[in-house]
């Protein structure tokens, strides 16, 4: 079975600050990686994906994550935060089996200005 | 703009009432999904379709039933509802099943249970 496990459910960080979300994986078999964005009352919308191509993936919005196997990782950066990204933010696992997405817990990413 | 729509927005239902929450797509996408969202949960799956006519129970699958019987809608039923089914439902769907593809989000339907 797949899971995904996101460190800290509120990261909290300074307008133009490094932004650091973690997730960590546990898949049987190669994943396929993905991090959403959710603002508030709204749907969930892509950010980035890993389908075994580069490890390092950029996305929308500035935001880049590494796929690391040996650490089962796939962390979500941005160099410079700004208000705009204040949101909920979810890691996700699937392989070529699952059914869906396996959604890890949600970060609540903070700007404080 | 293409995409997926759910209905209703919002909903206060009584406890014990059957309600349907519709969802519909226009990107003519197999696979469909609906997924609760609790707070300090995160999404968890409850039913899911590979193809029009044919559907699999997710994650917490009571309490709901799911029906496709064609491509476009996957409506979502609670046949008697109960208030820990109070949450945020959001339909999904991708191209196919069972591959690389993400999903893609309707806006989701907030349903408080009395």
């Amino acid at each position: 079975a797949q899971s995904v496990t996101q460190l800290g459910s509120h990261v909290s960080v300074s307008e133009g600050a490094l932004v650091l979300l973690r997730c960590n994986y546990s898949s049987s078999v190669p994943p396929y990686l993905f991090w959403y964005v959710q603002y508030p009352n709204q749907g969930l919308q892509l950010l980035l994906k890993y389908t075994s191509a580069a490890t390092l993936v950029k996305g929308i919005n500035g935001f880049e994550a590494e796929f690391k196997k040996s650490e089962t990782s796939f962390h979500l950066t941005k160099p410079s935060a700004h208000m705009s990204d204040a949101a909920e933010y979810f890691c996700a696992v699937s392989d070529s089996r699952a059914d869906g997405l396996t959604f890890g817990k949600g970060t609540h990413l903070i700007i404080q200005p | 703009i293409a995409g997926i729509t759910q209905a209703p927005t919002s909903q206060i239902l009584a406890a014990g009432r059957r309600m349907t929450l519709r969802c519909t797509q226009d990107m003519r996408h197999n696979a469909m999904y609906w997924y609760r969202q609790d707070l300090g949960l995160g999404l968890r799956l409850i039913h899911y379709s590979n193809t029009a006519g044919t559907t699999g129970k997710g994650e917490v699958p009571d309490g709901y039933s799911v029906s496709r019987a064609n491509t476009d809608d996957f409506p979502l039923t609670l046949a008697s509802a109960v208030p820990s089914q109070t949450s945020v439902y959001f339909c999904a769907s991708r191209r196919l099943a069972a591959t690389t593809g993400e999903l893609f989000f309707g806006e989701g339907s907030r349903l408080t249970v009395l």
